[in-house]
C-alpha cells in the first residue's frame, strides 16, 4: 500500500487560506467516504481535525474544512492564524489494506 | 472521555524485540478498535496494524506481517504492539489511536512512545 500523496510544503499569510492535497487512487480515497485530515505540531501527537472527508469534530474551529473529488481530498485552511503552522497528514481507509497515511504537508504562516 | 496512555521510552539492541502498551482510561474497549501507527524521525505517519480488543481479532499492514503482533487485555483496557527483529530502521515514535466502530479515523491519539534501537 503506497502512502497518498501530498505536496510537502503549503504556505500563506494571516488571514489567508490554503490548501493541502491528497491523491491516492480508487482503492483508497476514491473506493469510501472515509478521509480524515491531523494537525501535528512538533512533538506532538496528531490531533484529529476533520473526518468523513468534510466533517469536524466538537472544538475544530470551522476555519478548517474539507471536500473529495474522485482519488483526490482536499483540507482549506482558511483565514490562517499563527497556531495553525503545523505538519498536516491525510489518512484513508484502504479495506482490506487497512488505512493508508498521507507523505505530510507543512504548513506554514509567513 | 477516553485517554489512551502509552508505556515510557525503550533503548534496545538490533535483532531484539520491543513490547509497548496503551491503556485506555477513562473509557473501555467495548466499542472500537486500537490502531498502532508509527513515526521514524523527520518521516510521516506509517499504519502498522489494529485489533477489536473485545474479539482478540488483530490483522497487519503487509510491511510488518510476520514481525508485529498486537494484542489486548480486555481486563485492563490495554492494548500492546510487539516488533520483533528490530533493526535501526525500527527507531522511531510509535502511537497507539482509537478507531470507533463503523468509523475510519482515529481519535484520541496515545502520547506516543519513543523506541531507539541502536547497538
Amino acid at each position: 500500500q503506497s502512502a497518498l500523496t501530498q505536496p510537502p510544503s503549503a504556505s500563506g499569510s494571516p488571514g489567508q487560506s490554503v490548501t493541502i492535497s491528497c491523491t491516492g487512487t480508487s482503492s483508497d480515497v476514491g473506493g469510501y467516504n472515509y478521509v480524515s485530515w491531523y494537525q501535528q505540531h512538533p512533538g506532538k501527537a496528531p490531533k484529529l481535525m476533520i473526518y468523513e472527508v468534510s466533517k469536524r469534530p466538537s472544538g475544530v474551529p470551522d476555519r478548517f474544512s474539507g471536500s473529495k473529488s474522485g482519488n483526490t481530498a482536499s483540507l482549506t485552511v482558511s483565514g490562517l492564524q499563527a497556531e495553525d503552522e503545523a505538519d498536516y497528514y491525510c489518512s484513508s481507509y484502504a479495506g482490506s489494506n487497512g488505512y493508508v497515511f498521507g507523505t505530510g504537508t507543512k504548513v506554514t504562516v509567513l | 472521555q477516553v485517554q489512551l496512555v502509552q508505556s515510557g521510552a525503550e533503548v534496545k539492541k538490533p535483532g531484539s524485540s520491543v513490547k509497548v502498551s496503551c491503556k485506555a482510561s477513562g473509557g473501555t474497549f467495548s466499542s472500537y478498535t486500537i490502531s498502532w501507527v508509527r513515526q521514524a524521525p523527520g518521516q510521516g505517519l506509517e499504519w502498522m496494524g489494529r485489533i477489536i480488543p473485545i474479539l482478540g481479532i488483530a490483522n497487519y499492514a503487509q510491511k510488518f506481517q510476520g514481525r508485529v503482533t498486537i494484542t489486548a487485555d480486555k481486563s485492563t483496557s490495554t492494548a500492546y504492539m510487539e516488533l520483533s527483529s528490530l533493526r535501526s530502521e525500527d527507531t522511531a515514535v510509535y502511537y497507539c489511536a482509537r478507531v470507533w466502530f463503523g468509523g475510519n479515523w482515529f481519535d484520541p491519539w496515545g502520547q506516543g512512545t519513543l523506541v531507539t534501537v541502536s547497538s
